[in-house]
């Protein structure tokens, strides 16, 4: 199995920061990478697909890259509303495998 | 618009069965893969099956096989998910996905 690897676990950040998150698989997923954000009791929701692939209606302040077996999403002025946990996913093998979060927590 | 809406959740005794149930519209069902994720209380998240298009290839989480059967019906627009054997382990909240699209999620509890 492909393992995904975030980092870090948890951040406290500030209203307007610059935030970084990587994900790292155990062997090249090529692009195959979606970035999910979820909120307590509800579905996560699709942030970035393809690695760099912005879903349709997502803020543009966030954005994604990387490629083979290392990726990162950043958020580039953090807002009130991105507080939440993030999750990275590979779908180039099965199983198919998330990364284990990484909690965006107010500083 | 699209929606998935799953049913079929609630409590089950460890060795006991569920059939989850996910109604789907908003697009054309049959040309989409389906998918099972999971997600245990206060954990992270856990793929757990998906189905062809047409139904002719599954693929399972090895925790799983042989125990959970997953399966559709693209006339009712409905996938479906059959846990049997259920342990402990199994308790989460399931997802029914459509191609980084959620639904809402159901709860599995097993339990004595």
């Amino acid at each position: 199995d492909i393992q995904m690897t975030q980092s870090p676990s948890t951040l406290s950040a500030s209203v307007g920061d610059r935030v970084i998150i990587t994900c790292r698989a155990s062997q090249s997923i090529s692009r195959w990478l979606a970035w999910y954000q979820q909120k307590p009791g509800k579905a996560p929701k699709v942030l970035i697909r393809e690695a760099s692939s912005l879903e349709s209606g997502v803020p543009s302040r966030f954005s994604g890259s990387g490629s083979g077996a290392e990726f990162t999403l950043t958020i580039s002025s953090l807002q009130p509303d991105d507080f939440a946990t993030y999750y990275c996913q590979q779908y180039n093998d099965y199983p198919r495998t998330f990364g284990q979060g990484t909690k965006v927590e107010i500083k | 618009e699209v929606q998935l809406v799953e049913s079929g959740g609630g409590l089950a005794q460890p060795g006991g069965s569920l059939r989850l149930s996910c109604a789907a519209s908003g697009f054309s069902f049959s040309s989409y893969w389906m998918t099972w994720v999971r997600q245990a209380p206060g954990k992270g998240l856990e793929w757990v099956a998906n189905i062809k298009k047409d139904g002719s290839e599954k693929n399972y989480l090895d925790s799983v096989k042989g125990r959970f059967t997953i399966s559709r019906d693209n006339a009712k627009n409905s996938v479906f998910l059959q846990m049997n054997s259920l342990r402990a382990e199994d308790t989460a909240v399931y997802y029914c996905v459509r191609q980084f699209v959620w639904g809402p999620g159901i709860l599995v509890t097993v339990s004595s």
